[in-house]
């Protein structure tokens, strides 16, 4: 079936301007996480949600970083006046989550949006 | 904060076992541990995940230390294909991972 989608794959945006980062996450998955990684790095947590719910947005850098899934499907990823140091790719993962076990997820991830702030 | 902490690279031959160690002492214990790898310009890949008993499945096997406090990736016979960055992560906290270099 399909697997997580993220639109666009490559963004250019001039320092100061706004960007939105899409995910499609997997049908039916409950569990969507947004990451950011830098070149050479690890993944670095942003934030989770849990359908609709953001449960943890204690990764976003600053306050210019916005994220919201209205629908518990879609996500989006909104940086406000972008810096260049927020060049690097986004990556979104969705999760089934297990009832019961809210500490058991296996994430599949999107290819990532690959964002360059000039 | 990662919560998990890997040597930064490995070599292995082609055809022999890799072994990936990873530290993740403050595991608490309901906490899984998972293993991904990203070969470049892909997204993360799931390999493995555990609690307490060793696991196994057509990628990997994965062995955990009976106090939770470090685990070990094992790939059986790897091959040039499994030359990636591999990390070991607890709750979404990736660390900096261990770049796999499989040699001929």
């Amino acid at each position: 079936g399909a697997g997580v989608s993220q639109s666009p794959r490559y963004k250019v945006a001039k320092r100061g301007q706004d960007v939105a980062l899409r995910c499609d996450p997997i049908s039916g998955h409950v569990s969507l996480f947004w990451y950011q990684q830098a070149l050479g790095q690890g993944p670095e947590f942003l934030t989770y949600f849990q359908n609709e719910a953001q449960l943890d947005k204690s990764g976003l850098p600053s306050d210019r970083f916005f994220a919201e899934r209205p629908e518990g499907s879609v996500s989006t990823l909104k940086i406000q006046r972008t810096q260049q140091e927020d060049s690097a790719v986004y990556l979104c993962a969705s999760s089934l989550e297990t009832p019961g076990q809210q500490v058991n997820y296996e994430q599949y991830f999107g290819p990532g949006t690959r964002l360059t702030v000039t | 904060d990662a919560k998990t902490t890997q040597p930064t690279s490995m070599d292995c031959a082609e055809g022999r076992a890799a072994n990936l160690p990873c530290n993740h002492s403050t595991i608490s214990g309901n906490e899984y541990v998972y293993w991904y790898r990203q070969i470049h310009s892909q997204g993360p890949q799931y390999i493995i995940h555990g609690l307490k008993n060793n696991e196994t499945n057509e990628m990997a096997s994965l062995i955990i230390t009976e106090d939770r406090k470090s685990s070990t990736l094992i790939l059986p016979h790897a091959t040039l294909r499994d030359t990636a960055v591999y990390y070991c992560i607890v709750i979404a906290r990736f660390g900096a991972g261990t770049r796999l270099t499989v040699k001929p």
